[in-house]
């Protein structure tokens, strides 16, 4: 079946905006979610967008949602070292399905 | 209020043997999950219950098993481990489908 897709790497420097994409399965999902992992650790909700939104701000973070495009994006401004991590994104189907994870590294 | 547990953190297992997974949540909640992650795969959902007694297959159910005796508690099961099962395994909790999952620490499984 169709996987919820992601690019697996990104290094920015600090200070700098990161965006993480992702593309999404199934226009139905009613929520779409940014889960972050820190090394050794399971994963933590970071943030979620209900499907009728097309943008979420969280302090420093943003979700942009694209439905036409099933596109998902989390941006993250003045990015600093303790963001470093993996960022997976997910949708609800009949179960939650995760995208393979995004590997954020944030140079000093 | 220790969330979601998982016990043990880590297990080095020889082809065909047999290991019990135990997760663990003190928050109430009725939904529990486990899930493998490998690299480049993210996770994949090996079963689910949504309530003590009642357990449902996920995406990779095959060569596991899982309980829910418990409303707190859900195990995962292997019978006969095969090098394919070396993964990293993590459990997690929710009130429903739709709401956040808690995760546990995870369970690095090697097989050998």
């Amino acid at each position: 079946g169709e996987d919820v897709e992601q690019s697996l790497f990104l290094s920015v420097r600090e200070g700098d905006s990161s965006v993480i994409n992702c593309t999404y399965t199934d226009s139905s999902s009613t929520y779409l979610y940014w889960y972050k992992q820190e090394p050794g650790a399971g994963l933590q909700l970071l943030t979620y967008i209900f499907s009728n939104m097309d943008m979420k701000q969280d302090q420093r973070l943003t979700v942009l949602l694209n439905k036409k495009d099933k596109h998902l994006s989390l941006r993250i401004a003045d990015t600093q070292t303790g963001d470093s991590a993996i960022y997976f994104c997910a949708e609800i189907v009949n179960d939650m399905r995760f995208g393979a994870g995004t590997r954020l590294t944030v140079k000093p | 209020n220790a969330g979601v547990t998982q016990t043990p953190k880590f297990r080095v297992l020889k082809t065909g043997q047999s290991m019990t997974l135990l997760c663990a949540q003190d928050m109430n909640h009725e939904y529990m999950y486990w899930y493998r992650q490998d690299p480049g795969m993210g996770l994949r959902l090996i079963h689910y219950s949504v309530g003590e007694g009642t357990t449902a297959k996920g995406e990779v159910p095959d060569g596991y098993n899982v309980s829910r005796l418990k409303k707190q508690n859900f195990l995962l099961g292997l019978e006969s481990a095969a090098p394919s099962q070396t993964s990293v395994y993590f459990c997690a909790s929710s009130s429903g489908t739709i709401y956040e999952q808690y995760f546990g620490p995870g369970t690095r499984l090697t097989v050998t």
